[in-house]
């Protein structure tokens, strides 16, 4: 079965430092793979999605996620956090169409 | 498109009472999924639809919790009696095949 587990339930960056969130997966099959955002009180909007063509996949925001099959990767960057990056961020994994399993997410706090 | 909508947005309802939360998925969507958000266990899974047939129930957490898809636009979770630790966010979400979900805005139900 497919899992995910993401490093770091809390990561702090400085304003217009890099953004780093991991993301480690583990799947029998080929898979696709996403990444969410969630503000307060709010859904899950979608970021990214790998679902088997280019490696490095570019989203929303200016974020961009590099699927690393390899080492069963799929971390999540920006190259400068801005004050409204701060949220809840989850990365998920689906083996086809079977539903997405989400990790347990990561909460990014970005400082002045 | 109006997405995915749930409603109500939020319940607070005594220990006990029937609660039914509803979902409205996005047209020509074929997959519907119930998940369940809560501080200590993260997006769990309850259960998802195929094209209105039920085809996986086991993260029900237990007989007090149904869910029926009627039709192809609309789907009700119902929680009979609810109790306090059934507290929790609640999110429906549909997909067409082999891409990502979309989410709806959520119901935060709360059982005092």
């Amino acid at each position: 079965a497919q899992s995910v587990t993401q490093l770091g339930s809390h990561v702090s960056v400085s304003e217009g430092a890099l953004v780093l969130l991991r993301c480690n997966y583990s799947s029998s099959v080929p898979p696709y793979l996403f990444w969410y955002v969630q503000y307060p009180n709010q859904g899950l909007q979608l970021l990214l999605k790998y679902t088997s063509a280019a490696t490095l996949v570019k989203g929303i925001n200016g974020f961009e996620a590099e699927f690393k099959k390899s080492e069963t990767s799929f971390h999540l960057t920006k190259p400068s956090a801005h004050m409204s990056d701060a949220a809840e961020y989850f990365c998920a994994v689906s083996e086809g169409n079977t539903p997405l399993v989400f990790g347990k997410g990561t909460r990014l706090s970005v400082i002045a | 498109d109006a997405g995915v909508i749930q409603s109500p947005r939020h319940e607070v309802t005594e220990m006990g009472q029937e609660v039914t939360l509803r979902c409205k998925p996005i047209s020509g969507h074929n997959s519907l999924f119930w998940y369940r958000q809560t501080m200590m266990r993260g997006l769990e899974l309850l259960i998802y639809f195929n094209n209105n047939v039920p085809i996986d129930d086991s993260g029900m957490p237990e007989d007090r919790f149904s869910a029926k898809m009627p039709n192809a636009s609309f789907s009700t979770l119902k929680i009979q009696p609810s109790e306090p630790r059934d507290s929790a966010v609640y999110f429906c979400a549909s997909r067409p095949a082999y891409t990502e979900a979309f989410f709806g805005q959520g119901t935060r139900l709360t059982v005092v």
